[in-house]
């Protein structure tokens, strides 16, 4: 199947700092790319879906100022974790659906830790 | 609006044991069914999927049916295998093609 990759893999950085996480496809143009927030032994939960070239769309409860999720090209998006907070320490998943597809191929994750 | 609910684990079987993990679904439409894997250190893979009422997915021995009338797709494999240990998640696709996750079931084979 398709890859897809995040970097970094682990984060830990100090309350008030911003964090960026980036997401490739690899081997396919992702047209539409997901990023999904995930606490220890639960489900994912869809947080913004980005098209490539305009602005996400946002889940309700997700405040887009927080989370800004830029796709400037078919192959990367990038979420930004603006003044993180403990609170925003999870697992942040993005996942990338080739056009004309439903299938969306995801990446192995992002473990944040605001300390 | 659309929700997953799906059997909690954890679940712990013997090599070579039958398996069955329930997964029922509340949707507006006729959503898509997938079971994801996730293995550990990996990413979510899809396992299998059915797009249609009465499709049944399968791969590596796993199969799913997707049943309208009772709104459910249970995964099912015949004889798991060590390997087969991770973390299974149901989810749907409805029609903005947005998933919706089940709280995922973590299976422990042992040899």
């Amino acid at each position: 199947g398709a890859v897809v990759s995040q970097h970094p893999s682990w984060v830990i950085c100090k309350s008030g700092t911003s964090v960026k996480i980036e997401c490739r496809s690899l081997d396919f143009q992702a047209t539409t790319m997901f990023w999904y927030r995930q606490f220890p032994k639960q489900s994912l939960m869809l947080m913004a879906t980005s098209n490539e070239g305009s602005k996400a769309t946002y889940e309700q409860g997700v405040e887009k100022d927080k989370f800004l999720i830029n796709h400037a090209s078919l192959t990367l998006s990038t979420l930004t974790v603006t003044s993180a907070h403990p609170e925003d320490s999870s697992f942040y998943i993005c996942s990338g659906e080739a056009g004309g597809t439903e299938e969306q191929f995801f990446g192995p994750g992002t473990r944040l830790t605001v300390l | 609006g659309n929700s997953v609910t799906q059997m909690e684990g954890p679940v712990t079987l013997s090599e070579e044991a039958f398996l069955t993990i329930n997964c029922t679904y509340t949707a507006t439409g006729y959503p898509s069914l997938f079971w994801y894997v996730q293995y550990p250190g990996e990413g979510l893979q899809l396992l299998l999927k059915a797009t249609k009422a009465d499709d049944k997915g399968s791969n590596k021995g796993f199969e799913a049916t997707y049943r309208k009338e009772t709104t459910s797709f249970h995964l099912e494999k015949g004889s798991v295998q060590v390997s087969d240990s991770a973390v299974y998640f149901c989810a749907l696709s409805g029609s903005a093609r947005q998933l919706t996750f089940g709280s995922g079931t973590q299976l422990t084979v042992l040899p």
